[in-house]
């Protein structure tokens, strides 16, 4: 079936270090690729998507590159403030196809002023 | 417009005994799903509905039981309550064709059996 395998955290950086969470996926065929995040205290959100094979998904200054060669999905941010602390989870459809997330065990990310 | 809604925020129930976790989507949407997330765990998937009817489900056992109903709200009913019951309880909604049939998480629902 569909599963995703996260880096183990906590990552723990300072303000403006560069972020990489590294994910990779095993899956039949070519599903969209997710990554969601959940601040302390709140709900999941959908951060960014991938739908197809060299996409490159990117919102809030993170992107992700879909890389079927890897089949990899690795999260990056150039420079990380305070305010990115939370836990991020990498995320394919679940196997009955729909846009229903299969979640990795989630990557905790802290940054210190 | 209100977005998606679990109620109640937190429990506290006794080994052995029944809960009901109630959830309403976001309005238009037609799915709800449902995930248990375990203290430092990824969410795990349950149920999903759709128009009323289970369309998907996950490796939990029969305990765990789920409905839709015709306004599309959804209860998630738990019986004989066990300790590694003890999760956050995460609803989501979606529906083709709104928003590119993206999942809108609730804030969950925190189980602790006790």
């Amino acid at each position: 079936g569909n599963s995703v395998t996260q880096m183990e955290g906590p990552v723990t950086l300072s303000e403006e270090a560069f972020l990489t969470i590294n994910c990779t996926y095993t899956a039949t065929g070519y599903p969209s690729l997710f990554w969601y995040v959940q601040y302390p205290g709140e709900g999941l959100q959908l951060l960014l998507k991938a739908t197809k094979a060299d996409d490159k998904g990117s919102n809030k200054g993170f992107e992700a590159t879909y890389r079927k060669e890897t089949t990899s999905f690795h999260l990056e941010k150039g420079s990380v403030q305070v305010s990115d602390s939370a836990v991020y989870f990498c995320a394919l459809p679940h196997p009955g196809g729909s846009y229903i997330p299969t979640f990795g065990r989630g990557t905790s990310l802290i940054v210190h002023p | 417009d209100a977005g998606v809604t679990q109620s109640p925020t937190h429990l506290i129930k006794t080994r052995g005994q029944h809960v009901t976790l109630r959830c309403s989507p976001i309005s238009g949407h037609k799915s709800v799903s449902w995930y248990q997330q375990v203290l430092g765990q990824g969410p795990q998937f349950i149920f999903q509905y759709y128009e009323k009817e289970e369309r998907g489900r996950g490796n939990f056992p029969d305990r765990f039981s789920a409905r839709q109903f015709p306004n599309y709200s959804s209860e998630l009913n738990v019986n004989a309550l066990l300790l590694g019951d003890s999760a956050l309880y995460l609803c989501a909604s979606s529906s083709p064709g709104m928003a590119g049939g993206k999942a809108f998480f609730g804030q969950g629902t925190r189980l602790t059996v006790v």
